[in-house]
């Protein structure tokens, strides 16, 4: 059966610090890749996503960056955080093929940028 | 482009009260449509499905009916209990691999013993 995990499971960084999470899929291949994030108390907003290793799309223009250097792994970074960046992050996989399309989530990454 | 339309929470109920989430959308074609559940601190699980005009989808006593006239996939339940808090999402795709999913803006459902 296929898993995905996120880590880690909470952070809290300072402004302007570094940021790396990272998302790993097992059990399947070649999945489409997906970060959004969730601000407090609101909807989900589509950050990047990827259909395959080095191929990135954003969705949204910010300081955060995205990659995906291995097929089940995909890493959201930034190299200086806002107070703005604080949310709750979730990653979140697709079959390439078949399937009826729906997403599966793994566990979320909460951000606190103090 | 397709959008997704929900009922503005919180929704507050006694338990074994009858839930009714409303969901609509707007989308070209025949999507499949979906119902996400996300419990405090955790991520989305899906819920139920429907993939064509029609189809119910069910899971844990939860039922949404794909209704093309209508463009709905509203979320019920005949009885809720507390365990049922939490924040629900409709959700659609187009059923092509390319293609996102489009999420409804979430319904916070609060279940009172």
């Amino acid at each position: 059966s296929q898993t995905i995990h996120q880590w880690p499971a909470t952070l809290v960084q300072p402004v302007g610090s570094p940021l790396s999470l990272e998302c790993t899929v097992e059990g399947t291949s070649n999945p489409n890749l997906y970060w959004y994030r969730q601000a407090a108390g609101r909807g989900l907003q589509l950050l990047f996503y990827s259909v395959g290793i080095g191929q990135i799309s954003s969705e949204v223009p910010q300081n955060l960056s995205a990659s995906r250097p291995q097929d089940r792994q995909f890493i959201l970074s930034s190299k200086k955080l806002l107070l703005s960046d604080s949310g709750f992050y979730l990653c979140a996989w697709r079959r390439l093929a078949g399937g009826t399309g729906e997403l599966f989530f793994g566990e979320g990454s909460r951000l606190t940028v103090l | 482009g397709d959008s997704v339309t929900q009922m503005e929470g919180p929704v507050t109920l006694s338990e074994e009260a009858f839930l009714t989430i409303n969901c609509t959308y707007t989308a070209t074609g025949y999507p499949s449509l979906f119902w996400y559940v996300q419990y405090p601190g955790e991520g989305l699980q899906l819920l139920l499905k429907a993939t064509k005009a029609d189809d119910k989808g069910s899971n844990k006593g939860f039922e949404a009916t794909y209704r093309k006239e209508t463009t709905s996939f509203h979320l019920e339940k005949g009885s809720v209990q507390v365990s049922d808090s939490a924040v629900y999402f409709c959700a659609l795709t187009q059923n092509n691999a390319g293609n996102m999913l489009t999420f409804g803006g979430g319904t916070r459902l609060m279940v009172k013993p």
